[in-house]
């Protein structure tokens, strides 16, 4: 089955560490996205990557990294300078073949808490 | 004034009731709409887009977006206790190739059986 996956579920992580979140589409979709949803906040843009080997600065990209070295996957770091790194991560994932609409695909997430 | 407004509820409702979701924009550039649907815990689904003005059907589901006023709604008849979920909107240009979604803040909605 097509689909985006992402781990691990929920991670915990202590204060001052850096931590990685996994994102693997087997969709061969062209772009992808990371996201953070804070509760009442809706979701907030990141970073996102519309080729391999190249990425954008989303609304929100201080304090995370991301690399894009294949197309089916999208790392997420996020690193001790993130100050409140506590929230619902999401990736997601959209087709750029030449047509009038390209769904947006979601992973389902992981939860990050940091103790 | 945030690009994508969005009454955050909550709202609760009978089963068999007809919800009525909202959101305002600001961005007259916005010629996409979407409404996802996100269960607890989970990944948003798409769950209707429009394209422009007009209104779109399917099923229970009725999507409207009125560009005059930048405005757009969903609407579920005969409301269900499996309806129950956040309701997120989203909207994007038409133009570009990075297909970056604009979200609102979402609409948690609870049908009471």
């Amino acid at each position: 089955d097509g689909g985006i996956t992402q781990s691990p579920k929920y991670l915990f992580r202590k204060e001052g560490q850096n931590v990685t979140l996994s994102c693997e589409q087997n969709l061969n979709h062209d772009a992808m996205y990371w996201y953070r949803q804070d509760p009442g906040q809706g979701l907030r843009l990141i970073y996102y990557s519309q080729i391999v080997n190249d990425f954008q600065k989303g609304d929100i990209a201080e304090g995370y990294s991301v690399s894009r070295e294949k197309k089916e996957s999208f790392p997420l770091t996020v690193t001790s300078a993130q100050k409140n790194p506590t929230a619902f991560y999401l990736c997601a994932s959209t087709g750029t073949a030449d047509s009038s609409y390209n769904e947006q695909f979601f992973g389902p997430g992981t939860r990050l808490t940091v103790l | 004034q945030k690009e994508v407004e969005q009454d955050p509820g909550p709202l609760s409702v009978p089963e068999g009731a007809i919800v009525s979701l909202n959101c305002t924009y600001s961005n007259s550039a916005f010629q996409y709409f979407m409404w996802y649907r996100q269960y607890s815990r989970k990944g948003p689904e798409l769950l209707m887009y429009t394209y422009s003005s007009g209104n779109k059907e399917d099923g229970r589901f009725t999507a409207q977006v009125d560009k005059s006023s930048k405005y757009i709604s969903l609407f579920i008849r005969d409301s269900q206790p499996s309806d129950s979920a956040t309701y997120l909107c989203a909207m994007r240009n038409s133009g570009g190739s990075n297909y970056k979604l604009t979200f609102g803040k979402g609409t948690l909605l609870t049908v009471n059986p």
